[in-house]
């Protein structure tokens, strides 16, 4: 099975300001990884799909970048929207979620 | 639009088997373009993946729960289910319906998942 790992697990970031998290995979699972967004009472949102690629109706800010076992999501300005656990997904390999990274208001 | 809804018992006991099904609207389970899968979440071990279901009936399970489910579908109804064997208090967790377009993939729509608790 390939673990995910994600950090920092809590992150606390100012409206406006750039949040970058991270995902790293136990083994090489090329650009095979996805994003999602999750607020609380709500179900994952696929925010990005083969490591970089936004799906439909996700805004330009949200950014995803890494190939192999180090991956990136970045959030260039904060929104009050944007607050919420996200989530990265291989499925090179099966499927396997990382343990999350919870963005709070800072 | 695609809906999915995730139904179920609620509790049920340890040893038990759990049973639950996601009725999909605005959609058809029948389409070739898409695989239906099952997905849970709990505080301690996140999302995992429990499974997935081809509309002709091919199913794929995680290796590690693969000995306790088994998935179905009912095209006539639109609905798939799941059904979980010898359940434990670790099986308590918010079982999730999903979509996705190919069996190694991303799910691109979600049910509002339907809360399991394993308790006697």
């Amino acid at each position: 099975e390939i673990v995910m790992t994600q950090s920092p697990a809590t992150l606390s970031v100012s409206p406006g300001e750039r949040a970058t998290l991270s995902c790293r995979a136990s083994q090489s699972v090329d650009i095979n990884l996805a994003w999602y967004q999750q607020k609380p009472g709500q179900a994952p949102r696929l925010l990005i799909y083969g490591a970089s690629t936004r799906a439909t109706g996700i805004p330009a800010r949200f950014s995803g970048s890494g190939s192999g076992t180090q991956f990136t999501l970045t959030i260039s300005s904060l929104q009050s929207e944007d607050f919420a656990v996200y989530f990265c997904q291989q499925y090179n390999n099966w499927l396997t979620f990382g343990g999350g990274t919870k963005v709070e208001i800072k | 639009q695609l809906q999915l809804q995730e139904s179920g018992p609620g509790l049920v006991k340890p040893s038990e088997t759990l049973s639950l099904t996601c009725t999909v609207s605005g959609g058809s389970v029948s389409s070739s373009s898409y695989y239906w899968g099952w997905i849970r979440q709990s505080p301690g071990k996140g999302l995992e993946w429990i499974g997935s279901i081809y509309y002709v009936g091919n199913t794929f399970y995680n290796p590690s729960l693969q000995s306790r489910v088994t998935m179905s579908v009912d095209t006539s109804k639109n609905q798939f289910y799941l059904s979980l064997s010898s359940v434990t208090a670790a099986d308590t967790a918010l079982y999730y319906c999903a979509r996705h377009e190919s069996l190694l993939g991303t799910f691109d729509s979600w049910g509002q998942g339907t809360l399991l608790t394993v308790s006697s």
